[in-house]
């Protein structure tokens, strides 16, 4: 696509639910950044694809993040037992990944909101 | 770890007036990338400096990459209310070495432009 889809732009969860996040990269990116950006803050780097693979999962703050890219194009963010303080705008972002080329063009975000 | 830090992290101005914000990283980095996000919005990317000492200009923005390519600057001459945002520095994990992967990015100046 022209730019980097991702939704739902806006989910509402009750607290312990599941929630997945999609992300649908910019056509030929092979690398694919997930951000999170609490209000007041800067986006916290939570993970990055090269390809398929994981290349950095550093920034997932726990066991209870996950996320995929099975084919190497769109990925899933998937958060299990949700809790309050995961509320934020989880933003994805994908880039050519060619070395010393990593602009990254950020979707609009998906509001996470757990009550 | 490494750390990107900006200052101020507020900035009002009036229009017309001069703005600057700074960023300083705890390590040496092998490029600083810029971006703005306006209100509501997602970060757009803005320009990435990759020599030591570098100068770009994009009308009325000037960015600066310092000597020893741990510090970077960008100055608005002559706001306008189309200024209005939060500016966001990012700069590479790894060091001096590194260009691809995750990209750290400091808290961000808010600008406020009063017409």
């Amino acid at each position: 696509g022209a730019g980097v889809s991702q939704t739902p732009s806006n989910k509402v969860t009750e607290k312990g639910k599941y929630v997945e996040l999609r992300c649908d990269p910019i056509s030929g990116h092979t690398a694919l950044y997930w951000y999170r950006q609490s209000l007041g803050q800067g986006p916290e780097f939570l993970i990055y694809f090269q390809g398929t693979g994981a290349a950095d999962d550093s920034g997932l703050p726990n066991d209870r993040f996950f996320a995929v890219r099975p084919e190497g194009s769109v990925s899933t963010l998937k958060i299990q037992r949700t809790e309050r303080g995961d509320s934020a705008v989880y933003l994805c972002a994908s880039s050519l990944g060619l070395s010393g080329a990593n602009v990254l063009t950020f979707g609009a975000g998906s509001r996470l909101t757990v009550l | 770890g490494q750390q990107v830090m900006q200052i101020p992290q507020y900035q009002h101005v009036q229009e017309g007036e001069d703005f600057t914000t700074y960023c300083n990283s705890s390590t040496t980095l092998s490029n600083i990338q810029w971006y703005k996000q306006r209100p509501g919005g997602h970060p757009v990317f803005l320009i990435q400096l990759v020599k030591s000492g570098e100068v770009k200009k994009q009308k009325r923005l000037t960015f600066q990459f310092g000597e020893a390519k741990k510090n970077s600057s960008l100055h608005i001459t002559a706001t306008q209310t189309t200024d209005v945002g939060t500016y966001f520095c990012a700069g590479p994990a790894g060091g001096r070495g590194s260009t691809l992967g995750r990209l750290y990015f400091g808290r961000g100046t808010q600008l406020t432009v009063w017409p």
